[in-house]
């Protein structure tokens, strides 16, 4: 069955990077983007950009322009999430779905989700 | 706020039917672009629900339904049941901001 499987939780201090990791089975990886959307303890999700698996192609949400890099990496069917200078308002979980940037068929499935902590 | 506009919340009995709307603006929804609905149990991550604004999923019950029409969109479910307690978003695209944007979020208590 199609499955996206993220890596463990992390804690980081602020300032500090994170490299989430979601790996993909049961479909062909690069016939299909991976979007990543994180949820703030307590709040609503937040759409954080898109990566093609195809051709490495990626969309990011302005807000995070400039601290955001998402790869993949097709030998593996894996896709990768990094955030640089973390600040308390980046705790959050973090979850990757399979699907475009824009479109008609919508995020599916998700990942389990990532929680990341940064605290000092 | 969100660029999608949810009730905060919404409440029904069992057996009755409720419906959430999501609305949007010229750049989104009104743009003609597709709405998604996604439903969040606690503490798990969100599954979709409704594709392309009114297309389930193998697997989704009929009791949901989707429909769009202007700048605004609604999900619809029928038939409450105690499992449906949730938190439902709409999703969609939005070409002012180049970006997918989801609605804030709506909770579904069922009395």
């Amino acid at each position: 069955q199609v499955q996206l499987v993220q890596s463990g939780a992390e804690v980081k201090k602020p300032g500090a990077s994170v490299k989430v990791s979601c790996k993909a089975s049961g479909y062909t990886f690069t016939s299909y983007g991976i979007s990543w959307v994180r949820q703030a303890p307590g709040q609503g999700l937040e759409w954080m950009g898109w990566i093609s698996a195809y051709n490495g192609n990626t969309n990011y949400a302005q807000k995070l322009q400039g601290r955001v890099t998402m790869t993949t990496d097709t030998s593996t069917s894996t896709a990768y999430m990094e955030l640089r200078s973390l600040r308390s308002d980046d705790t959050a979980v973090y979850y990757c779905a399979r699907g475009g940037n824009s479109g008609p068929l919508g995020f599916d499935p998700w990942g389990q989700g990532t929680l990341v902590t940064v605290s000092s | 706020q969100s660029v999608l506009t949810q009730p905060p919340s919404v409440s029904g009995a069992p057996g009755q039917r409720v419906t959430i709307s999501c609305t949007g603006s010229s750049s989104n929804i009104g743009a003609g672009y597709d709405v998604h609905w996604y439903q969040q149990l606690p503490g798990t991550a969100p599954k979709l629900l409704i594709y392309g604004n009114s297309n389930r999923p193998s697997g989704v019950p009929d009791r949901f339904s989707g429909s769009k029409s202007g700048t605004s969109a609604s999900l619809a479910i029928t038939g409450l049941q105690a499992e449906d307690e949730a938190d439902y978003y709409c999703q969609s695209y939005d070409s002012s901001l180049s970006a997918r944007v989801f609605g804030g979020g709506t909770k579904l208590t069922v009395l």
